[in-house]
């Protein structure tokens, strides 16, 4: 089965920390997502990576960075968090194609801005 | 961009009886259109996906439709049961394949015993 780990399920910052929030897939998947997940919102599309070092914004990418040094690897950074960033944030991997193949989640870590 | 609008945003229903729920697209160039479901404190897991080449895809009490002249797609769960108490989300892919997936804002399903 496809495992995706994300490091932690909860998290609470200061506003102005930079905030990194870590994801490992263990099935080889070329392309790795973050979304976020707000309540009446659904899951929006924050970055996304087709390969190592590659990186392409999606549709909510302001106040937000990403890092791809690894295959397996891929990390959100808020680079000085705000308390609308409070959400709930999900890590997804696919296997390789432009992205018409499924997506698999991980459990979401859940961070809270105060 | 593509648009995906799913309703309800509720649905309850008697346990044993059918549960349909609803999804549009704008991007007439979409081809692919995955069904997640979302349990509390859990990601969301894939259920069934369709692909635009076909019209119906069936697996087991899961069903989805697609018709792409009226850009709408549809999941049936038929003999419902309490564990498919959960959040669903359906997802449109542009064309592309350059942007990911495209979320509608879910469906809570309760199945009332």
């Amino acid at each position: 089965d496809v495992k995706v780990t994300q490091s932690s399920r909860y998290l609470v910052k200061r506003t102005g920390e930079k905030v990194f929030l870590e994801c490992v897939q263990d099935m080889d998947h070329e392309n790795m997502f973050w979304y976020r997940q707000d309540p009446g919102l659904g899951l929006r599309l924050i970055y996304f990576s087709y390969d190592v070092k590659m990186k392409e914004k999606g549709d909510i990418p302001e106040g937000y960075s990403v890092s791809r040094e690894k295959k397996e690897r891929f990390s959100l950074i808020l680079e000085s968090a705000s308390t609308n960033q409070t959400s709930m944030y999900l890590c997804a991997s696919s296997y390789t194609g432009r992205g018409n193949q499924p997506q698999h989640f991980g459990d979401g870590t859940r961070l809270s801005i105060l | 961009g593509e648009n995906v609008e799913q309703h309800p945003s509720t649905l309850s229903v008697q346990e044993g009886d059918s549960a349909v729920i609803k999804c549009t697209y704008s991007d007439s160039a979409s081809n692919y259109f995955p069904w997640y479901k979302q349990e509390l404190g859990k990601g969301p897991q894939l259920i069934i996906d369709i692909r635009s080449n076909v019209g119906e895809k069936k697996d087991q009490r899961i069903a989805v439709t697609l018709n792409k002249t009226a850009k709408h797609f549809s999941l049936h769960i038929t003999e419902t049961q309490p564990e498919d108490s959960a959040v669903y989300f359906c997802a449109a892919l542009e064309g592309g394949g350059a942007d990911g997936l495209t979320f509608g804002k879910g469906t809570h399903l309760i199945i009332q015993p």
